[in-house]
């Protein structure tokens, strides 16, 4: 019961390299969104896809690109890395039922040099 | 927007003592769905509980209750009996029509033996 699986856990860039942060869940959950968390900042939303086929900007979208490839799978694509976007990012999927709580994976933890 | 606010950035308490933890939020919405988080050290993100915003009934999870205001648009947590393993930050989560989650900044619960 794997739930909601993000790859890497750890990863070190430089200035203006890219990457795709991995997502996939297994709960066949409609939403999913990709948050990044900064020290007194608390999750901030970077994109959310609310079914497939659908991606709509959070509070922090500025350079990231999402894909929601299927149910399953939401990718986070950072293009040019920047300092800034040293961070942790957690991937979480949930369904659309009012009562229905996210469910996260285990955090990506991303340092930019 | 919908707004959330945890004015609390840090606290402690003595293992076995009573703590809570605040929680505010803004919204015209009617029906939502509020919830907390516990992030331990392993950085793994757990739903605590949960509270409709329609049901006037406080809910409860063994040692965990919350003090729900709608009028006043509080959303407390309360954790009896302290234990060490309740040692992490505590996150409030406000959602509307099953999609959009927002997040506070946080609270760092450190629970001293």
């Amino acid at each position: 019961n794997a739930g909601v699986t993000q790859t890497p856990k750890f990863q070190v860039l430089k200035t203006g390299q890219s990457m795709t942060l991995q997502c996939a869940q297994d709960m066949n959950h409609n939403s999913m969104y990709w948050y990044r968390q900064d020290p007194g900042m608390g999750l901030r939303l970077i994109y959310y896809s609310a079914s497939e086929g659908t991606t709509d900007k959070g509070e922090v979208p500025n350079g990231y690109n999402v894909s929601r490839l299927n149910k399953r799978e939401f990718s986070l694509r950072l293009e040019s890395a920047a300092p800034s976007q040293t961070s942790v990012y957690f991937c979480a999927s949930g369904d659309n039922s009012y009562n229905s709580p996210l469910h996260f994976g285990n955090g990506t933890r991303l340092t930019v040099t | 927007a919908q707004t959330v606010t945890q004015s609390q950035p840090e606290m402690s308490v003595q293992e076995a003592e009573t703590v809570t933890l605040s929680c505010t939020y803004d919204t015209s919405e009617n029906n939502y769905y509020l919830f907390w988080y516990k992030q331990p050290p392993s950085r793994q993100m757990i739903l605590v509980i949960r509270q409709e915003a329609y049901k006037q009934q406080n809910a409860t999870e063994n040692r965990f209750s919350v003090n729900f205001q709608k009028a006043a648009k509080s959303f407390s947590l309360k954790i009896s009996d302290s234990q060490l393993g309740d040692t992490a930050m505590y996150f409030c989560a406000f959602m509307k029509n099953g999609q959009k989650v927002t997040f506070g900044t946080g609270t760092k619960l450190q629970v001293i033996p």
